[in-house]
């Protein structure tokens, strides 16, 4: 059972740089596209973006000028970095892999999540 | 605005069967035109649980009182048997053409009565 850890500070000032690690359990990198999803207090979730041990991502077109994702798979970790943030980014960061399925038609999609991290509360404030 | 839409809230009593509707614009095509739709459970405090993927599987471990179905551009999340334990958020994702390929519905609060 793969399990995932998110860390990182959990307090960032405002207009700095937010950055967080999740740590995959398993030699299961390889295995799943890896996310980044947030959930501001009382609200729905967000989904981030993804980065996939080849490098690839992809990232909200509403974030994408302020994100960055990357993976080290010698370490089974991926991060997330956020600049510039402001009191709006103050959320519970999630990490979480989306599994490959195989298409019917050939070829493969992933677009849910699981597993995921307990999540971490960064607030952001002065 | 995701583009899938939740009721707020449901609530039941216990024994009962309840259905939250999970309903996606044209712009979510993972619901529409194909069977990418997921459902997950969140108690407060706690990370979400995926408990029901392409519209109807359910992942290993997960209680068969949870049912998934699709109509059309709607899909049903159904709890039979509803428990005091089911008392949660719900849910529902899929993919969009959208921006943000990757959407949520904005959640709906189950009560148990």
């Amino acid at each position: 059972q793969v399990q995932l850890q998110e860390s990182g500070p959990g307090l960032v000032k405002p207009s700095e740089t937010l950055s967080l690690t999740c740590t995959v359990s398993s030699d299961s990198i390889n295995s799943h596209y890896w996310s980044w999803i947030r959930q501001s207090p009382g609200q729905a979730l967000e989904w981030i973006g993804y980065v996939h041990y080849t490098g690839t991502a992809n990232y909200n077109s509403f974030l994408s000028t302020r994100v960055t994702m990357s993976i080290d798979t010698s370490k089974n970790q991926f991060s997330l970095r956020l600049t510039s943030v402001t009191a709006a980014d103050t959320a519970i960061y999630y990490c979480a892999g989306m599994p490959i399925g195989e298409a019917p038609g050939g070829g493969h999609y992933w677009y849910y999540f699981d597993p995921w991290g307990q999540g971490i509360l960064v607030t952001v404030s002065s | 605005q995701s583009g899938l839409t939740q009721p707020a809230s449901v609530s039941g009593s216990p024994g009962q069967s309840i259905t939250i509707s999970c309903t996606g614009s044209s712009s979510v095509v993972g619901l529409g035109g194909y069977n990418y739709v997921a459902w997950y459970q969140q108690y407060p405090g706690k990370a979400p649980k995926l408990i029901i993927y392409d519209v109807s599987n359910r992942p290993s471990g997960v209680s068969s009182r949870f049912s998934g179905s699709k109509s059309g551009n709607t899909a049903t999340l159904t709890i039979s048997g509803l428990q005091a334990e089911d008392e949660a958020d719900y849910y529902c994702n899929s993919y969009s053409t959208k921006t943000t390929p990757y959407v949520f519905a904005a959640g709906t609060k189950v009560s148990v009565l």
